[in-house]
């Protein structure tokens, strides 16, 4: 079965400072690899996704994830961050399981406090 | 535009009571989805349909039955309530098609406690 791993429960970082939020799967299969956000109160929104192409993504709030195929991992990063980033982040990844179906599996989630 | 909205937002059961969460979506999307959110556990899918008058079961689904009547309608509901079913529970659209490719859209979340 499909795993994803997101290494840190929870992350504090001061604004401006870089942050790095790691994933990693465990599929040897082709695979479409996403990051949602959750801010307090609110459901889920997509920040990027990887579907092929260049491994380098970019997605909303200056945010970018790298796909690095042979370490199976998917991390995100954000070179300055703002208070407003303090949300919940998931990796989720789809992997094809057959039959013509799909199977989308999150990862815990990680928990990124901005310190000002 | 709404997109994925859920009703209610909170809810206080005493064990062994029923209720039922109401998902709704305006986009004409043919997969819905329910999903718990527990501390530390992430995002656990309970059912999900892949179009109207379809169900199929989740990673979790005991304790918990759905309906998709209408296309844009996915019914979650509890029979008997258990303190264990205390959750946040998330509501999820995407567009039809067998693709693992498109994005699912959340609605706010519906908080349940259970006494």
């Amino acid at each position: 079965a499909q795993s994803v791993t997101q290494l840190d429960s929870q992350v504090p970082v001061f604004e401006e400072a870089p942050v790095e939020l790691r994933c990693n799967y465990s599929s040897s299969v082709s695979v479409y690899l996403f990051w949602y956000v959750q801010y307090p109160n609110q459901g889920l929104q997509l920040l990027l996704k990887y579907l092929s192409g260049s491994t380098l993504v970019k997605g909303i709030n200056g945010f970018e994830a790298e796909f690095n195929k042979s370490q199976t991992s998917f991390h995100l990063r954000k070179p300055s961050v703002h208070i407003s980033d303090t949300a919940e982040y998931f990796c989720a990844v789809t992997t094809y399981s057959g039959a013509g179906s799909y199977q989308l599996t999150f990862g815990k989630g990680t928990k990124l406090s901005v310190i000002p | 535009n709404a997109g994925v909205t859920q009703t209610p937002k909170f809810r206080v059961l005493k064990t062994g009571q029923s209720m039922t969460l109401l998902c709704a979506q305006d986009m004409n999307h043919e997969y819905m989805y329910w999903y718990r959110q527990d501390p530390g556990m992430g995002l656990r899918l309970i059912h999900y349909s892949v179009g109207e008058g379809t169900t199929a079961k989740g990673e979790v689904p005991d304790g918990y039955n759905v309906s998709r009547l209408k296309k844009q309608n996915f019914l979650l509901g509890l029979e008997s309530a258990a303190p264990s079913q205390t959750s946040v529970y998330f509501c999820a659209s995407r567009q039809g098609g067998p693709s693992g490719a498109n994005v699912l859209t959340f609605g706010a979340g519906s908080r349940l406690t259970v006494l």
